[in-house]
């Protein structure tokens, strides 16, 4: 088992630019969520997903899109990046529900100039 | 709003003490708190859980206790060793069931 992969592990974005953090899981789990994570602050939710088909907001969505068509991958898309999205990306997932352990993948350094 | 606190300031403790970290919350109560190990450059990694009605868990080396009264849960590393270094997150769901995460406190353990 891998666990959680993600990529890319490293990215460098100039303002206004696009991208996908992809995000995939081998272990069959319904539950996968991102997460950001800023100096000085905690783990932010971005985004989560209970099971295929279904997403919904966290605590800081704005600037970011999901969807989840299969239960193994949950993508994360920069829309417009802006400098404040310069963060270290989590997605993290587990078996059915955020009341449970959470798996995380190594993260994806993002650099939006 | 609810929170989780950690201390931010980094724990520097000798080789072989009992290293102790502290997670307070405030404007809510908890069900549980999940404590996680994040080395540099990874991802958090899963340590335990401890449910409210639980006064105190162990593994291996660790322990976990949790204070409802008091509002706070301490983790403790006993016979600390350097490969313990590391950053010590806590975590709970808040009233929304979403997972809330502490900042984070930094251990060092020197030889």
């Amino acid at each position: 088992n891998a666990g959680v992969t993600q990529t890319p592990k490293f990215q460098v974005l100039k303002t206004g630019q696009s991208m996908t953090l992809q995000c995939a899981q081998d272990m069959n789990h319904e539950y996968m969520s991102w997460y950001r994570q800023d100096p000085g602050m905690g783990l932010r939710l971005i985004h989560y997903s209970v099971g295929a088909g279904i997403t919904d907001q966290g605590e800081v969505p704005n600037g970011y899109n999901v969807s989840r068509s299969t239960t193994e991958d949950f993508p994360l898309r920069l829309l417009s990046a802006a400098p404040s999205q310069t963060s270290v990306y989590f997605c993290a997932s587990s078996p059915t529900g955020s009341n449970q352990p959470q798996h995380f993948g190594d993260g994806t350094r993002l650099s939006i100039l | 709003s609810q929170k989780i606190e950690q201390n931010s300031e980094a724990l520097n403790i000798q080789e072989g003490k009992t290293a102790t970290l502290t997670c307070n919350y405030t404007n809510y109560s908890p069900a549980y708190l999940q404590w996680y190990r994040q080395d540099p450059g990874r991802g958090p990694v899963f340590l335990l859980l401890i449910r409210e009605n639980e006064k105190e868990k162990r593994k291996e080396r660790l322990k976990v206790t949790f204070d409802t009264t008091l509002k706070q849960s301490l983790f403790h590393i006993t016979a600390s060793q350097p490969a313990d270094s590391a950053t010590y997150l806590c975590a709970s769901l808040g009233n929304t069931d979403k997972l809330i995460f502490g900042t984070g406190t930094r251990l060092q353990v020197f030889p």
